[in-house]
């Protein structure tokens, strides 16, 4: 199976503050490379695919990139309702494998 | 609208039994891979096992391999998992997941319910 690996587990950040979150592959695959947003008490919502294409009904200010083992979810400006875990997730196959989550916190 | 309604979950001993259910409405069910999820609280999130439209393929995790079973009734737009030979490690949220889009190659989970509690404790 392919690992994911997420970092960092936490990140203390402000309202308007940009933010990269960073998730490494254990191998290469193509571009079946996920993000997903998962506030307190809700299940997880899905905001790229395709390592690079937003979601319907995503903002703008999120955006996804990378190919190979790394790759990176980066929101521009961060907003209050961004406060949230982050979770990468490769779907190359049925054994889709997710990385272990980032919270952003204030 | 697609609603995804996980049920189900209990309290269970170690060792013990449960079966899950998810009840599928808004979309034809059986043009669907369906997928079951897991996050142990507090935790991350871990992909639990997976059934075709047709039940004709299925895929599980390492870790549920041998003692889960998933299923579904496409008349009854259900997806089942059954959970023998659990282990306090089991215990968790579960989710019921759709993909984006109809056919067995279809791998990104866009739909999901709002799960149901699995604890397993003596």
């Amino acid at each position: 199976d392919i690992q994911m690996t997420q970092s960092p587990s936490t990140l203390s950040a402000s309202v308007g503050d940009r933010v990269t979150i960073t998730c490494r592959a254990s191998q290469s695959f193509s571009t079946w490379l996920a993000w997903y947003q998962q506030s307190p008490g809700k299940a997880p919502k899905l905001l790229i695919h395709l390592t690079s294409t937003l979601a319907s009904g995503v903002p703008s200010r999120f955006s996804g990139s990378g190919s190979g083992t790394e790759f990176t979810l980066t929101i521009s400006s961060l907003q209050p309702d961004d406060f949230a875990t982050y979770y990468c997730q490769q779907y190359n196959s049925y054994y889709r494998t997710f990385g272990q989550g980032t919270k952003v916190e204030l | 609208e697609v609603h995804l309604v996980e049920s189900g979950g209990n309290l269970v001993k170690p060792g013990g039994s449960l079966r899950l259910s998810c009840a599928a409405s808004g979309f034809t069910f059986s043009d669907y891979n369906m997928n079951w999820v897991r996050q142990v609280p507090g935790r991350g999130l871990e992909w639990v096992a997976s059934i075709s439209g047709s039940s004709s393929h299925i895929y599980y995790a390492d870790s549920v391999k041998g003692r889960f079973t998933i299923s579904r009734d496409n008349a009854k737009n259900s997806l089942y998992l059954q959970m023998n030979s659990l282990r306090v490690e089991d215990t968790a949220l579960y989710y019921c997941a759709r993909p984006d889009c109809s056919g067995d190659d279809c791998l990104l989970l866009l739909y999901w319910g709002q799960g149901t509690v699995v604890t397993v404790s003596s």
